[in-house]
């Protein structure tokens, strides 16, 4: 069955300290891979995405991932982390069927990051 | 500004009484979608739409209907509330479903008493 998994429920790091948040998914095939970020009260950010081409994903706020075909995983990373990037953090896949898309996101349960000044 | 918006951001109602949640975007996307998110869950997908009068079921559908009537609004419609419907909701659209960047509404936080 198609699954997502961030094994990780809480991740505590000390300002200007690296970042790694672990997403790995179960599937046959490459799907769309995406990291979106919640703060406490706002609606859903997307940080970067992954279709295809390169597998090392720049997105905003200084965050990258790579995605590992051979580890069906898509981690998140952040050389040094700030204050402000303290929130909840999702990775979403989408399993497309042959590159057709329909839409569907699946959710993993998400990662709170608190940051230690 | 392009957004995507929810009406009521908070709700309190009671169990059976029938509530509609709107969701409404002004960036002409085809597809939108409900999600519901659950401490420990994640979110999970409760509808979507591909087009005007284009619907179906997500991953928990039972207890919610919509509708698309018009391609910018999709109203999250629950008939008979119950407590196990309390939740966050969040809407979203993306321009196509090409694997598209969703765009997400604020949330609407409803409790089911």
């Amino acid at each position: 069955a198609q699954s997502v998994t961030q094994p990780d429920i809480h991740i505590t790091v000390s300002e200007g300290a690296s970042l790694e948040l672990r997403c790995n998914y179960s599937y046959g095939a490459t799907p769309y891979l995406f990291w979106y970020v919640q703060s406490p009260g706002q609606g859903l950010q997307l940080l970067l995405k992954y279709f295809s081409g390169d597998t090392l994903v720049q997105g905003i706020k200084g965050f990258e991932a790579e995605f590992k075909r051979s580890q069906s995983s898509f981690n998140l990373r952040k050389p040094s982390v700030h204050w402000s990037d303290a929130a909840e953090y999702f990775c979403a896949v989408d399993f497309n069927v042959g590159g057709t898309s329909y839409g569907k996101l699946t959710f993993g349960q998400g990662t709170i990051l608190t940051v230690h000044p | 500004e392009a957004q995507v918006t929810q009406n009521p951001r908070y709700l309190i109602t009671v169990t059976g009484k029938k509530l509609t949640v709107t969701c409404s975007q002004n960036m002409n996307h085809e597809y939108m979608s409900w999600y519901r998110q659950d401490p420990g869950l994640g979110l999970r997908q409760i509808y979507y739409s591909m087009n005007v009068e284009v619907t179906d079921k997500g991953d928990v559908p039972e207890g919610y209907k919509v509708s698309r009537k018009e391609k910018r609004n999709f109203p999250l419609i629950l008939e008979s509330p119950s407590p196990n419907q309390t939740s966050l909701y969040f809407c979203a659209s993306s321009l196509s479903v090409r694997g598209e960047t969703q765009y997400f509404g604020p949330g609407t936080r409803l409790l089911v008493l």
